[in-house]
């Protein structure tokens, strides 16, 4: 079974320019997060979707951050402008409908704004 | 906002030596998990524990957990030059594993 795959793998950007990350769930999955991790510190969720739904936006900082989920699959968490403290990994999650066990977790995409 | 902290912050053992982590939360919770993350890469799940069980072993692994208390911890027995790692507990307020909350981490250095 394939994993959560995301890309790309690292991204070098100057503040104030914009960047994509995109996310391919397991198959299946019908929820799917992302999960901002600033170094040392615990992921945090800025977007559950379950299908192509929001369940829960309330940490992302929408002025800046954007995400869709459109048929329900594969994902997009957008950032314009980056700021430097947008500086993180971005993992994405998912976990299929009614799931009693843990999130599966994509490799993450590492953000640096300089 | 972090619903868990995790103690000690960093632990660093030799191989073979047992290792303990410990992780406190605010608010009630339906379950907790515990994920494993190698440096830069993603999370792994461990293992998830109810709010109603006391006591879940995986392998070298057993987890507690004490709801009165609001804490759980981690025993890895007879620890490996792989399990060097990050460790982060994370709880969830319902049934079916939905919204996680992750803790801060314990840095775990096993040396061979």
């Amino acid at each position: 079974e394939a994993g959560v795959a995301q890309s790309p793998r690292y991204k070098i950007i100057e503040k104030r320019q914009s960047v994509a990350f995109w996310c391919n769930p397991i198959s299946g999955h019908a929820t799917l997060y992302w999960y901002q991790q600033i170094l040392g510190q615990g992921p945090k969720l800025l977007i559950q979707f379950q299908n192509n739904g929001v369940v829960d936006d309330s940490q992302l900082p929408k002025d800046r951050f954007s995400a869709e989920r459109l048929k329900g699959v594969d994902s997009t968490l957008k950032i314009q402008p980056a700021k430097l403290e947008d500086s993180a990994v971005y993992l994405c999650a998912s976990n299929p409908e009614a799931n009693t066990g843990g999130l599966f977790f994509g490799e993450g995409s590492r953000l640096t704004v300089l | 906002s972090q619903q868990g902290e995790e103690d000690p912050q960093a632990l660093s053992i030799q191989e073979g030596e047992n290792a303990t982590m410990n992780c406190s939360y605010k608010t009630s919770i339906n379950n907790l998990q515990w994920y494993r993350q190698n440096s830069g890469r993603g999370l792994v799940h461990l293992i998830l524990i109810r709010s109603n069980e006391r006591e879940k072993h995986s392998g070298r692994l057993r987890v507690t957990l004490d709801t009165s208390k609001k804490s759980s911890s981690l025993l890895i027995t007879a620890s490996r030059a792989a399990d060097t790692a990050s460790y982060f507990c994370a709880t969830d307020k319902s049934y079916n594993t939905d919204k996680l909350i992750f803790g801060t981490g314990t840095r775990l250095q096993v040396f061979p």
